[in-house]
């Protein structure tokens, strides 16, 4: 089964860091950019940062550039951000998803369940 | 500016059809969408890809009652025979040049 699961969630104060995990089975994880998305309390997604397969290529939304890095580690099957800076308006869940590699293209067609970052004195 | 526009809500009657727009900003008129459902209190899944071709592919275990349709800027998700569990908040994805963009979502209310 194709599964993503995510981990490193929690209570951090503004200015904090937090480092979350992505651990990725059931697919040849070396093959997929993968992404990171949040999604605030009762609003819609918005896409965080993108890493390409061999981790030579990454991007950042604006919201996110200088605070955040995304890595990964293809021997270990997993996914990282981290998050540096934090602000009140970083919280929210954060999903782990995988970049298809469709003949018609990407999109976002494999999501874990999301780990929940709260940034809160 | 690189912008998905969506209807914020919808609704329609148990065993009707649904069309849910998904607008393409100026300039990219030609990009794929892929569209998201997420159910209350669930993480969002994959449901389908709608290109600018006419060529759409559902996700792994999606029912066929989900099919595509595009015109021009406009990338449609089209719900039939709905269901009670249809009832979520749908989001289109695009991507393209160092970034991934998506729509505000529309949510979907079955009657």
């Amino acid at each position: 089964e194709v599964q993503l699961l995510e981990s490193g969630g929690g209570l951090v104060q503004p200015g904090g860091s937090l480092r979350l995990s992505c651990a990725a089975s059931g697919f040849s994880f070396s093959d997929y950019g993968m992404n990171w998305v949040r999604q605030a309390p009762g609003k819609g997604l918005e896409w965080v940062s993108y890493v390409d397969s061999s981790s030579i290529t990454t991007y950042y939304g604006d919201s996110v550039t200088g605070r955040f890095t995304i890595s990964r580690d293809n021997a270990k099957n997993s996914l990282f951000l981290q998050m540096n800076s934090l602000r009140d308006e970083d919280t929210g869940v954060f999903y782990c998803t995988r970049e298809s590699r469709h003949l018609d293209g990407g999109g976002m067609d494999v999501w874990g369940q999301g780990t929940t970052v709260i940034v809160s004195s | 500016q690189f912008v998905l526009s969506q209807s914020p809500s919808a609704s329609a009657s148990l065993g009707a059809s649904v069309n849910l727009s998904c607008t393409l900003s100026s300039g990219h008129s030609g990009y794929s969408v892929a569209w998201l459902q997420q159910r209350p209190q669930k993480g969002p899944r994959f449901v389908m890809r709608v290109t600018g071709y006419g060529r759409h592919s559902r996700g792994d275990g999606i029912s066929d009652r989900f099919s595509g349709f595009n015109s021009g800027a406009e990338r449609f998700l089209i719900i039939s025979s709905l269901q009670s569990e249809d009832e979520a908040d749908y989001y289109c994805q695009a991507w393209g040049a160092g970034r991934r963009v998506f729509g505000g979502g529309t949510r979907l209310t079955v009657l």
